[in-house]
């Protein structure tokens, strides 16, 4: 595609419902990225697969949180019995490479989510 | 542990000033420096980056150049536009596409 899609642009959740996240990354794109965003912050990691492989998902902030890309395109995160902490942008972005130098990471629009 | 810190924000200035935004870093060994910048409604996207010592990266009026004796990256422009206006964040990075650490953003404001 033209660009990082993700859905819903915003989303507001009760305390304690689950929600999931989607991303669109670039066609072709074997890396992406999910990361967390605090109002007023930089982006925090959250987890990288390499097409379908989830090789690093150390910084999602508990077992509540869970993501997936089972086809090595499409990537869904669900954050499960949402609490108010859970508020922020949620981002996700994709890269061409998988390694081999640095590369431009190219960001979608971001998920803001709101638990009340 | 790495980390990334930016000069706070807001910084305001007249169109047609000079622009420098401070970016220092705490990381062992090399590092790749990046610059993204988010416009108002608008996804980050990457505005420049360095991936070695003495590396100048630029793109859209807008340089930086990587110091690892300052452990630096400070972005500069001659001549800010009101359209520059946005948010812009450091970033370092040391496997290669992979784990960006983030600065927490510095927003500039342009005035006409």
């Amino acid at each position: 595609g033209a660009g990082v899609s993700q859905s819903p642009r915003y989303k507001v959740a009760k305390r304690g419902q689950d929600v999931a996240l989607r991303c669109d990354p670039i066609s072709g794109h074997v890396s992406l990225f999910w990361y967390q965003q605090a109002l007023g912050q930089g982006p925090e990691f959250l987890t990288y697969f390499q097409n379908e492989a989830q090789l690093d998902k150390s910084g999602l902030p508990s077992d509540r949180f869970f993501a997936e890309r089972p086809e090595g395109s499409v990537s869904t995160l669900k954050i499960q019995r949402t609490q108010q902490e859970d508020s922020a942008v949620y981002l996700c972005a994709s890269s061409r490479q998988v390694a081999g130098g640095p590369s431009e990471q190219f960001f979608g629009p971001g998920t803001r989510l709101t638990v009340l | 542990g790495n980390s990334v810190t930016q000069m706070e924000g807001p910084v305001t200035l007249s169109e047609e000033a000079f622009l420098t935004i401070n970016c220092t870093y705490t990381a062992t060994g090399y590092p790749s420096l990046f610059w993204y910048v988010q416009y108002p409604g608008e996804g980050l996207q990457l505005l420049l980056k360095a991936t070695k010592a003495d590396d100048k990266g630029s793109n859209k009026g807008f340089e930086a150049t990587y110091r690892k004796e300052t452990t630096s990256f400070h972005l500069e422009k001659g001549s800010v536009q009101v359209s520059d206006s946005a948010v812009y964040f450091c970033a370092l990075s040391y496997y290669s596409n992979y784990q960006l650490i983030w600065g927490a953003g510095t927003k500039l404001i342009i005035k006409p």
